[in-house]
């Protein structure tokens, strides 16, 4: 799996974007960029993921480069709720050798919405 | 609630204890996973299991023992475990075979080895 580059910590006051980026430069031609959330003690939580389109859900906006070597997370209106580490996870989308894939976290973007 | 349900939430054992960690998932998935969060370090995957059969097994000591009886529950059974085993353990499940790798995490069981 390629490897991530995220920025170790980030603020953002809440109400406004939180932008969070994350550096693949080593990414292959069929790597999906995956973004996953773990809020303090509690299970890591799956966001969005996309190709080399933008991707769009409830929860957030995903902005990948055209040449695919970086891409931003984008919590439109951030609340005190979305402090939480979030991690930039690079892999295939669909399983390879026959079964299932495990994730491989990095430290990740500690990301702390202030009042 | 992401359907995927973790027992017990906490756990205090001695290390000469057996106990085990149950996981259930809600989800219709076909592949479930542990992984490991010791405090201060990134999530590390311990094992697999595809259509209920072991497909991966992370360089994860004996004393760690998984066991998936279908594609809704996954144990993992603990005996003889350190004090460095405390951690918090994570159980994922995902879609399975020709469908998208997001994985369902539960909230996890506390684990403290006295």
């Amino acid at each position: 799996d390629a490897k991530t580059t995220q920025p170790t910590s980030m603020d953002c006051a809440e109400g406004r974007a939180a932008n969070l980026p994350c550096n693949h430069s080593t990414i292959s031609g069929n790597e999906y960029v995956y973004w996953y959330r773990q809020i303090h003690s509690q299970g890591p939580q799956y966001i969005i993921h996309g190709l080399k389109n933008n991707e769009t859900n409830e929860m957030a906006s995903l902005i990948i480069t055209e040449d695919r070597k970086s891409s931003t997370l984008i919590l439109p209106h951030a609340t005190l709720r979305d402090t939480a580490v979030y991690y930039c996870i690079v892999r295939a989308a669909l399983y390879s050798g026959g079964g299932a894939d495990g994730l491989t976290f990095g430290k990740g973007t500690h990301l702390i919405i202030q009042p | 609630e992401t359907g995927v349900t973790q027992t017990p939430r906490h756990l205090v054992m001695g290390m000469t204890n057996k106990k085990s960690l149950k996981c259930e998932q809600h989800l219709g998935h076909n592949a479930m996973y542990w992984y490991k969060q010791s405090a201060k370090k990134p999530l590390e995957l311990m094992f697999v299991y595809s259509l209920e059969e072991r497909v991966e097994n992370n360089s994860v000591p004996s004393r760690f023992s998984p066991e998936c009886p279908n594609s809704s529950h996954l144990f993992l059974h603990l005996h003889t475990l350190q004090p460095e085993d405390s951690a918090l353990y994570l159980c994922a499940s995902s879609g399975g075979r020709g469908s998208g790798n997001e994985q369902y995490f539960g909230p996890g069981t506390r684990l403290t080895v006295t």
